[in-house]
């Protein structure tokens, strides 16, 4: 069966700083492969997508994430963090059923 | 555009009391799913459907019933809530052919007493 494994529960940066949330998956075909953000009491919204082709995906509000299939990982990043980027993100894979398998989330909060 | 709409958005139950969750989309997505958020563990698949009248069981289908009579609804049922039920749910819903991404609803926040 299908898993994603987020490390990081909880990360703190600097306003301005660079980011990085990892994502280790376990799947045994083809991943298709997602981060979503979610706001405090809110639903979750569609950072980026990976399906194939080029490794390296741009998303929305400034963000990209690396596929790399020897590692099994697809890690989000950003450049310069901003306070509005505090929330919690969600890794996901679509395996078994075609459902989301998500991560467990990490939490990012963002210090002024 | 509505997207996908979750009603009630709180709700507090006694043991043992039954509910339905509704959700209900208006993009013609056939296929539609229901997760639990609890924390520390991410979303966990309920339910989903492929389209009318096609349910089957995710990860976490105890103590929950679906039906899917329309293109549009999706409702989630507790027939004797508990409180290990206590949780943030969500519906989502996308096309089926290919794989596309996920819409999700803004959630309903479920505490069981």
């Amino acid at each position: 069966a299908q898993s994603v494994t987020q490390p990081d529960i909880h990360i703190t940066v600097s306003e301005g700083a660079s980011l990085e949330l990892r994502c280790n998956y376990s799947y045994g075909a083809t991943p298709y492969l997602f981060w979503y953000v979610q706001s405090p009491g809110q639903g979750l919204q569609l950072l980026l997508k990976y399906f194939s082709g080029d490794t390296l995906v741009q998303g929305i509000k400034g963000f990209e994430a690396e596929f790399k299939r020897s590692q099994s990982s697809f890690n989000l990043r950003k450049p310069s963090v901003h306070w509005s980027d505090a929330a919690e993100y969600f890794c996901a894979v679509i395996g078994g059923r075609r459902a989301l398998t998500f991560g467990s989330g990490t939490r990012l909060q963002v210090q002024p | 555009n509505a997207g996908v709409t979750q009603t009630p958005k709180f709700q507090v139950l006694k043991t043992g009391q039954s509910m339905t969750l509704q959700c209900a989309q208006d993009m013609n997505h056939e296929y539609m799913s229901w997760y639990r958020q609890d924390p520390g563990m991410g979303l966990r698949l309920i339910h989903y459907s492929v389209g009318a009248g096609i349910t089957d069981q995710g990860e976490v289908p105890n103590g929950y019933n679906v039906s899917r009579s329309t293109t549009e609804d999706f409702p989630l049922r507790l027939l004797s809530a508990a409180p290990s039920q206590t949780s943030v749910y969500f519906c989502a819903s996308r096309p089926v052919e290919g794989i596309q991404p996920q819409h999700f609803g803004d959630g309903t926040r479920l505490s069981i007493l």
